[in-house]
């Protein structure tokens, strides 16, 4: 089966810096890519995903590169707030029938 | 307005009690699922029910039965409860039958097995 690994499983970074998150997968059948963010008490919340027909996907401050080749994706935060401190999962899916495979997570802390 | 609730939000029980926990969405979402996440935060999936129907069962012990009445609600009965038991479940729901729609996660419910 499918397996998401992610890298760092920490990562601080401060006020208005940027932060790259890394995960790769091992089934290259995976075709959906998305990102999860979890807050302290909360159930994680969608905030980008990417399918395997584009290299690359924004919605403000964030972004999500996807490398099929090499079997890796990103998420990317520029400009960072505290807010965005929380624990952020990656997740893959082969396909409409198939279920989300999380990576282990990795918690953001931005300092003020 | 809550889109996927659970009940309760904290359920501290000793072991070999059985316990219930609630799920409903307000979405008019197709599919429901389970989810626990271990102390390490690790998050993986117990059941997913389309319209009622059970859709994915991962190598879960037969002590958890899952139990949808109908497509709004998703309950998670849990029979002999074990120590390895505590954790976080989640509850979520999207639309339609595909699994990669995007997942709407309750708030969780922290189960604690003295």
């Amino acid at each position: 089966g499918e397996n998401v690994e992610q890298h760092p499983s920490t990562l601080s970074v401060q006020e208005g810096d940027s932060a790259v998150i890394k995960c790769t997968y091992s089934d290259s059948a995976s075709n959906y890519f998305p990102w999860y963010k979890q807050e302290l008490g909360k159930g994680p919340q969608l905030i980008i995903d990417i399918r395997s027909n584009v290299g690359e996907k924004k919605d403000q401050r964030i972004a999500v590169t996807l490398n099929k080749t090499a079997k890796h994706f990103s998420l990317h935060i520029t400009e960072t707030q505290p807010e965005d401190s929380a624990v952020y999962f990656c997740a893959a899916s082969m396909g409409p029938n198939s279920k989300l495979t999380f990576g282990k997570g990795i918690t953001l802390s931005v300092r003020p | 307005d809550t889109a996927v609730s659970q009940t309760p939000k904290y359920l501290v029980t000793q072991m070999g009690n059985d316990k219930s926990i609630k799920c409903e969405q307000n979405l008019g979402h197709d599919t429901m699922y389970w989810y626990k996440q271990d102390s390490k935060k690790f998050l993986k999936i117990m059941f997913s029910y389309n319209n009622k129907e059970l859709i994915i069962n991962e190598t879960v012990p037969n002590r958890f039965s899952p139990k949808s009445p109908d497509k709004a609600h998703l309950n998670l009965h849990i029979n002999s409860l074990e120590l390895g038991d505590s954790a976080v479940y989640f509850c979520a729901s999207s639309q339609g039958t595909r699994l990669v729609e995007t997942q709407y996660f309750g708030p969780g419910t922290r189960l604690l097995v003295l």
